[in-house]
Parts: structure tokens; sequence; C-alpha cells
């Protein structure tokens, strides 16, 4: 079965710091990555994906993830966050075939001005 | 966004009452989807749809059913509602299978069982 691991479950910055939120996953084949922001009082929103290609994947907003497949792991990083990046992160996972995505627990950011 | 509409928006109610969720797409997607998110484990799947009269569970379905009769409408209800199914309720679509096309999200139900 799949499972997905987000190791930071709040994290706290200042405008201008550089985020990197941790995301690793179980199973051992082909897999799709997903990452989705979760705004205050919002729905969940794609922020980017990976199924194939280039290990590192540009999103909206200026984040970006890398797949490590060695390492089964796709952190998110942006270089500097703004007050407005301040909500709920989330990973998925999908293995290739399977219909189902599965979630991580969620990371919060709060990003103080 | 994707059209989406979830009805309720916020529903109280009390324990051994049964209470359906609607999930409405306006983009004639193929694919529906329940989740359940709570504190602490992110969003669990409790049943999707492939098609119109086709569903199947997903990893918390226990107490939950869903009824699927028309491409756009996707119920869920709970028959005998349980303090333990207080949750924000979110349906999702998506085009096709596998996931070459991510899901979209509707805003969420906010469900309190008393």
């Amino acid at each position: 079965a799949q499972s997905v691991s987000q190791h930071n479950h709040h994290v706290i910055l200042s405008e201008a710091a550089s985020l990197e939120l941790g995301c690793n996953y179980s199973y051992g084949g082909t897999v799709n990555l997903f990452w989705y922001v979760q705004y205050p009082g919002q729905h969940l929103q794609l922020l980017l994906k990976y199924f194939s290609g280039d290990p590192l994947v540009k999103g909206i907003k200026g984040f970006e993830a890398e797949f490590i497949k060695s390492k089964f792991s796709f952190n998110l990083r942006k270089p500097s966050v703004q007050w407005s990046d301040t909500a709920e992160y989330f990973c998925a996972v999908n293995a290739r075939g399977f219909q189902k995505l599965v979630f991580g627990t969620g990371t919060r950011l709060l990003v103080s001005p | 966004d994707a059209g989406i509409t979830q009805s309720p928006r916020h529903k109280v109610t009390e324990t051994g009452t049964p209470v359906t969720l609607r999930c409405h797409q306006t983009e004639n997607h193929r694919y529906m989807y329940w989740y359940r998110q709570d504190p602490g484990h992110g969003l669990r799947l409790i049943h999707y749809s492939y098609g119109v009269k086709d569903t199947d569970k997903g990893e918390v379905s226990d107490g939950y059913s869903v009824s699927r009769s028309k491409t756009e409408d996707f119920l869920l209800t709970l028959e005998s509602a349980t303090s333990s199914q207080t949750s924000v309720y979110f349906c999702a679509i998506s085009e096709t299978q596998g996931a070459d096309q991510p899901q979209h999200f509707g805003d969420g139900t906010r469900l309190s069982i008393l």
C-alpha cells in the first residue's frame, strides 16, 4: 500500500526566508506526485505535479519540488516566502495504474510579516 | 476554478440522525471523490465514483454510503451519524483515471455531530 509522510507538522518562518517542506512516500513502483495548498478557509488547490521527465518541477507562485527517486522524496521549496504563503501544504502520491490518491497529513506554514 | 458546488456548507446535527451531503459539478468529469479532512490525518478517501452508478470504497468507508444517479451529482450519506464523523468533507473531481489529470476540490462542508 502507498503511504506518504510529511515530517514537519508546523513551520514558522519570517518573510523572505527560504522554505523546504519534506515529503517521503513508500511505494516500490512508478508514482505520480503532487503538492496541494489550502489557504485558510479555502479548498485545496494544485501547486505542482510530477509525472515523468525532469525531476525538478516548477509550480505556481514560485514554488518548485524535486523528485529524488532513490530517496523516495518529493520536497517542496521556495527561495523567499511571503506572508501570503501562510497555508497548509499537502503532499500526495498516486501509484501508476491505481485510481486512489493518498495524502500526507499536511504541514501548516505560518509566515510572519 | 473547476465548477464544483458542495451543499450544505455547514451543518450541525445530532447523533443518530441521517445526513446527506451533495456534490454537484458542471465539468462533466467522470470521476468524483469524497474525502474527510481531520487534524493529524490529512485527507482520507471515503468513497469514489468512476461513472454513473459505479462506486467503490476508499480507506474510511465504514458508516458512509454514496450514490451517483447522474454524472453531475455525487451524494454522501451518513445513515446514522456519530460524533466520530464530525469533520470537514471535501468533494473532488477528475477528468480521467489515474492521476495524469489532477483532482479539483470543492469548498468543503463542515459537519458537526453533537
